[in-house]
């Protein structure tokens, strides 16, 4: 199945600045990526869908201006958090789907945990 | 997509048979059932998918029954490394582009 690697692993930084996370798609073209984010003890929550080329579609409640989003190539897909807050902490992951044996199959990457102090 | 409902947590103890049931009364006629395993700090992982019957793989097994109202997912034989938070997610997913949409998976916890 399709490797995705997330970068970083996870991030420390301090309130009001902005933090970057990529989303490569190692093995496999990804027209359409997906960005989720975790609360401790909660499940995964789609935040927006990046589509390569153009605009992201965001989940409602999600502020775009606040999760730039941007995918620029078949293989990377970024999500910067402005002006992060403590609020903004949780762990974020994003996703692929590939054509599986019956059907697609969605493979994720390790993860990027963000705390902001 | 459909909603599906699952146990929040279960317990296990190592070297048991683990089912765990997932309910999803409205789903399509398109839609596959799909299972994935998140460990702690780490993405979710592809467990197995099926759309009815039986399929088995060398992780695990997924039962459908015919009105596919429900689908249990059997871990043979657990060991601790099972330990885990397992998602049952319905839908069309055909295309690449289709979001998929998490539940509140069951939490697993396999003891010694």
């Amino acid at each position: 199945g399709a490797v995705v690697s997330q970068h970083p692993s996870w991030v420390i930084c301090k309130s009001g600045t902005s933090v970057k996370i990529e989303c490569r798609s190692l093995d496999f073209q990804a027209t359409t990526m997906f960005w989720y984010r975790q609360f401790p003890k909660q499940s995964l929550m789609l935040m927006a869908t990046s589509n390569e080329g153009s605009k992201a579609t965001y989940e409602q409640g999600v502020e775009k201006d606040k999760f730039l989003i941007n995918h620029a190539s078949l293989t990377l897909s970024t999500l910067t958090v402005t002006s992060a807050h403590p609020e903004d902490s949780s762990f974020y992951i994003c996703s692929v789907k590939e054509q599986g044996f019956l059907n697609t199959e969605a493979f994720f990457g390790q993860g990027t945990r963000l705390t902001v102090v | 997509l459909a909603k599906t409902t699952q146990p929040i947590s279960m317990d296990s103890y190592e070297g048991q048979e683990v089912n765990i049931t997932c309910s999803h009364n409205n789903i399509a006629t398109n839609d596959y059932i799909t299972w994935y395993q998140q460990f702690p700090s780490q993405g979710p992982r592809f467990i197995i998918q099926g759309y009815k019957t039986k399929v088995t793989n060398e992780v695990a097994s997924l039962f459908i029954p015919a009105d596919r109202k429900s689908s249990t997912l059997s871990l043979p034989r657990v060991s601790l490394s099972d330990t885990a938070v397992y998602y049952c997610l319905v839908g069309e997913g055909l295309s690449s582009g289709d979001k998929l949409t998490f539940g509140t998976g069951t939490r697993l916890a396999v003891r010694p």
